[in-house]
């Protein structure tokens, strides 16, 4: 299995912050990564897929970028709405995710 | 587009259920899908696949063996049957569809129900 290992497990910002959360794979999975916000009691909702494509409704202040091995997802400027865990996600091979990132607003 | 999971609940070790997810709203049988499971306070992992025609069908290690999944594609139903459970596959169940259509593809997952929850307990 390809392990995803994110970074950190939890931030805190304050509205208008860029944050950027890192996930690394334990092998290259070329640019078969997405990101996931996923908030509490919901089911996970996709923000980016193919390491740089944005869903469609997804606000422009996430953005994706890396290839190979290591990846991040950059929020721009954080909204209160951002405030969730997030999830990247390698599709690759066989899926495996990543640990989360907690994002607490400040 | 929705997808509507059901059939959770307690369940002993060494116990079966089976999961449904009734999908709407897009034309079923040229997606893919999946479930992904979350064990509670804890984060996502794949579980299994199967393809749009329903012959192909793909496993987590930790579940081969052990659970099968199947659809009817005249019925717009996808079920994943489990057997065999253990304590550690105590977790909420979310039914997926892969992002794009077509032949099957690990893939992202742009739609997702609202999860089942299934709890392994004696």
């Amino acid at each position: 299995d390809i392990q995803m290992t994110q970074s950190p497990s939890t931030l805190s910002a304050s509205v208008g912050d860029s944050v950027t959360i890192t996930c690394r794979a334990s092998q290259t999975i070329n640019r078969g990564l997405a990101w996931y916000q996923q908030k509490p009691g919901k089911a996970p909702k996709l923000l980016i897929y193919k390491a740089s494509s944005l869903e469609s409704g997804v606000p422009s202040r996430f953005s994706g970028s890396g290839s190979g091995t290591e990846f991040t997802l950059t929020i721009s400027s954080l909204q209160p709405d951002d405030s969730a865990t997030y999830y990247c996600q390698q599709y690759n091979t066989y899926p495996t995710f990543g640990g989360g990132t907690k994002v607490d607003i400040k | 587009v929705q997808l509507v999971e059901s059939g959770g609940g307690l369940v002993q070790p060494g116990g079966s259920l089976t999961l449904s997810c009734a999908a709407s709203g897009f034309t079923f049988s040229t997606y893919a899908l999946s479930w992904v499971r979350q064990a509670p306070g804890k984060g996502l992992e794949w579980v299994s696949g199967i393809s749009g025609g329903g012959g192909s069908t793909f496993y987590a290690d930790s579940v081969k063996g052990r659970f099968t999944l199947s659809r009817d594609n005249s019925k717009n139903t996808l079920d994943l049957h489990l057997t065999s459970l253990r304590d550690e596959d105590t977790a909420v169940y979310y039914c997926a569809r892969h992002r794009f259509s077509g032949n099957y593809n690990h893939d992202s997952f742009n739609v997702w129900g609202q999860g089942t929850l299934v709890t392994v307990s004696s």
